[in-house]
C-alpha cells in the first residue's frame, strides 16, 4: 500500500514556483522518497529522489524535513508543460515495489 | 538509465479473447513490474516479475487472469486472459533504472468491446 498522502489537486500560475507537498510519516530511516509525474496517461517520468538531504536537478528541487516525515517538490518556474499528475512514492524496503497513491494533479494556468 | 519498449501501444479486443503485452528493456534488469491504470485512476501494481521464478501477484490479481512470463533479464510479457469490458485500462511495465529509480514503458491502452 502507498505510504504517502498528497493533496488531490493544485493550481499554479505560469512562471511561478509550484510547491507540491507530500506526507510520509511512517518512512523508515533508510527509505528514499521518489517523485514522478505522469502526463496524459503516458508512462510515469522520474523527476527526483532523496534520502535526507535536499536535492536539486535540472527539473526540480526536493526539500525533505529534518524528521523526514514530509517533503516538498519545487518546480521553480512552472510552465504549461508541467501540467501533470505528480506522485510522491516511498518504495517498500522488502521488494522495492512502487505503490502509487492518488497523486496531486497540478494545473499550470497561463 | 534503462529504456523500455512496450507494445502494442493500443488495441481493441473482443470480450472472451486474450491479449499479450510485451516489454523489452535495453539492459539487464533483475526485477520488472506490471501495473494497471483504470480510467481516471492511479496506477495499481499487478505483479512483480523476477527472472527464473514465478511472478508474485498483488492482492486481487491472479495468475490465471494475468499470466506473466520472464524468460530472461531483458524481456517480460503480461497476458490479459478471457477479457471483459472491465479489463479496459492502460497497462504499464516498469524496471529498475539505477540512479533514476524505475523507468516505465509508454503503456498499452486496452479497450475491450
Amino acid at each position: 500500500d502507498a505510504k504517502t498522502t498528497q493533496p488531490p489537486s493544485m493550481d499554479c500560475a505560469e512562471g511561478r514556483a509550484a510547491n507540491l507537498p507530500c506526507n510520509h510519516s511512517t518512512i523508515s530511516g533508510n527509505e528514499y522518497v521518489y517523485w514522478y509525474r505522469q502526463i496524459h496517461s503516458q508512462g510515469p517520468q522520474y523527476i527526483i529522489h532523496g534520502l535526507k538531504n535536499n536535492e536539486t536537478n535540472e527539473m526540480a528541487s526536493l526539500i525533505i524535513t529534518e524528521d523526514r516525515k514530509s517533503s516538498t517538490l519545487i518546480l521553480p518556474h512552472a510552465t504549461l508543460r508541467d501540467t501533470a499528475v505528480y506522485y510522491c512514492i516511498v518504495p517498500t524496503n522488502t521488494g522495492n515495489q512502487f505503490y502509487f497513491g492518488t497523486g496531486t494533479s497540478l494545473t499550470v494556468i497561463p | 538509465s534503462a529504456v523500455i519498449s512496450q507494445k502494442p501501444s493500443r488495441d481493441i479486443c473482443q470480450r472472451g479473447t486474450s491479449l499479450t503485452i510485451q516489454c523489452q528493456v535495453d539492459s539487464q534488469v533483475t526485477m520488472m513490474f506490471w501495473y494497471r491504470q483504470q480510467p481516471g485512476q492511479s496506477l495499481t501494481l499487478i505483479a512483480t516479475a523476477n527472472q527464473g521464478s514465478e511472478a508474485t501477484y498483488e492482492s486481487g490479481f491472479v495468475i490465471d487472469k494475468f499470466p506473466i512470463s520472464r524468460p530472461n533479464l531483458t524481456f517480460s510479457t503480461l497476458t490479459v486472459s478471457n477479457m471483459s469490458p472491465e479489463d479496459s485500462s492502460i497497462y504499464l511495465c516498469s524496471a529498475w533504472a539505477g540512479d533514476y529509480g524505475y523507468t516505465f514503458g509508454s503503456g498499452t491502452r486496452l479497450t475491450v468491446v
